[in-house]
């Protein structure tokens, strides 16, 4: 069945400091790619997404890029703050990137932490 | 901009007592969902749900779990008989052709 693989936590790092998150994939198919957020207390949030090989999703200043030949999504931050401190999960549907039966399947969170 | 909206945020039960978790999808949303995290656990799929049945559903979603949609803005998740091992974080969602949306979360507590 499908899987994520995404490194394990906690990740701590200083205000400003470059952020890679690693995150591999199995499925079958083409499936879309996430990154969702979930801050302390909150749901989880779509920090952005790519639905096909070599799409790049971006949003407020993360980035990730679809690589299809090594099954990867990592996400990627040039100068992370203080307020980018939060759980970050990696996903995957095998349909396209809006809803459908079979929902998404999430690795098993990063716990990021940056400090001033 | 809409909203999932889950409640309670909290819930504290006897193990073996029935507790039901109430969920508004986005009103123009088709397929709803209920995910579970165990604490420092992934986020698992349990059901989607569309047109009134469910569409597919885990292994984790057993004959203890049920789903309802019992007027046309409510989603419910109903855990029959409580087991330690239900307590986690329960999540809602809902969806259309442009992504899903995730309410806050319940938090269950099995004593």
């Amino acid at each position: 069945g499908d899987s994520v693989t995404q490194m394990e936590g906690p990740v701590t790092l200083s205000e400003e400091a470059f952020l890679t998150i690693n995150c591999t994939y199995t499925a079958t198919g083409y499936p879309s790619l996430f990154w969702y957020v979930q801050y302390p207390g909150e749901g989880l949030q779509l920090l952005l997404k790519a639905t096909k090989a070599d799409d790049k999703g971006s949003n407020k200043g993360f980035e990730a890029t679809y690589r299809k030949e090594t099954t990867s999504f990592h996400l990627e931050k040039g100068s992370v703050q203080v307020s980018d401190s939060a759980v970050y999960f990696c996903a995957l549907t095998s349909l396209y990137s809006g809803g459908g039966a079979d929902g998404l399947t999430f690795g098993k969170g990063t716990h990021l932490i940056i400090q001033p | 901009e809409p909203e999932v909206t889950q409640t309670p945020s909290h819930q504290v039960t006897q193990m073996g007592q029935e507790v039901i978790l109430r969920c508004v999808p986005i009103s123009n949303h088709l397929y709803f969902y209920w995910y579970r995290q165990i604490l420092g656990q992934k986020v698992e799929f349990l059901v989607s749900f569309y047109n009134n049945e469910i569409s597919e559903k885990s292994e984790i979603f057993d004959d203890q779990f049920s789903v309802e949609r019992p007027d046309g803005s409510n989603f419910t998740l109903k855990i029959r008989s409580t087991k330690l091992e239900d307590s986690a974080m329960y999540f809602c969602a809902s969806s259309d052709s442009l992504g899903y949306t995730f309410g806050s979360g319940t938090r269950l507590t099995v004593v």
